[in-house]
């Protein structure tokens, strides 16, 4: 019953390699997010998408493509990685509504780039 | 953009203490706050969020408190037990309405048995 998971929980890869992060939710929630976490443990927004129209585009290198196949699953496509891709990357969801709803976040996936 | 300054970035206290956590926040227009709690391994989970048009919301021993003239906002935890020990995560909206969070660099609390 989990209600936001991402897999895989640990990935590790070269330099240069293309890896994809998968992530789903069962709550229900019209939008999803990516989220950078560094070696300092700060959050930084990637991405969202709202019904599969992507609504906030951070300045991240356009190796990193998010792909909604539908409204319940938002993967993250890692092309060329790089050492200092290395992070935990934590996915969200929240629902649509007039005022901004509290995020619900997955448990995050450490991407390891050697 | 918006830019949420949180204070202490360490904080250790005794089990049975009380625990407070400040944000600094740059943007008048924000709207909404929620507070965050990270533990090992884990997603940040959200503890308590309050709204620009509330001063103060407490929920058991969670309180946070809200000055819009000053732009700041605290979480107080009291009666600490360890497993209140995470890192702790103030955010703040990105303006009125926007689905977009500015994250504050985390608060490690320790609760010392």
């Amino acid at each position: 019953d989990t209600a936001v998971s991402q897999t895989p929980k640990y990935l590790v890869t070269q330099m240069g390699n293309d890896k994809s992060i998968k992530c789903e939710q069962n709550l229900g929630h019209d939008t999803m997010y990516w989220y950078k976490q560094d070696s300092k443990k700060f959050l930084k927004i990637m991405f969202s998408y709202n019904n599969k129209e992507l609504i906030i585009n951070e300045t991240v290198p356009n190796r990193f493509s998010p792909k909604s196949p539908d409204k319940a699953h938002l993967n993250l496509h890692i092309n060329s990685l790089e050492l200092g891709d290395s992070a935990v990357y934590f996915c969200a969801s929240s629902p649509r509504g007039q005022e901004l709803s509290p995020l619900h976040f997955g448990n995050g996936t450490r991407l390891t780039v050697t | 953009g918006e830019n949420v300054e949180q204070h202490p970035s360490t904080l250790s206290v005794q089990e049975g203490d009380s625990a407070v956590i400040k944000c600094t926040y740059s943007d008048s227009a924000s709207n909404y706050f929620p507070w965050y709690k990270q533990e090992l391994g884990k997603g940040p989970q959200l503890i308590i969020d309050i709204r620009s048009n509330v001063g103060e919301k407490k929920d058991q021993r969670i309180a946070v408190t809200l000055n819009k003239t000053a732009k700041h906002f605290s979480l107080h935890i009291t009666e600490t037990q360890p497993e209140d020990s995470a890192v702790y995560f103030c955010a703040a909206s990105e303006g009125a309405g926007s689905y977009q969070l500015t994250f504050g660099k985390g608060t490690k609390l320790s609760v010392i048995p």
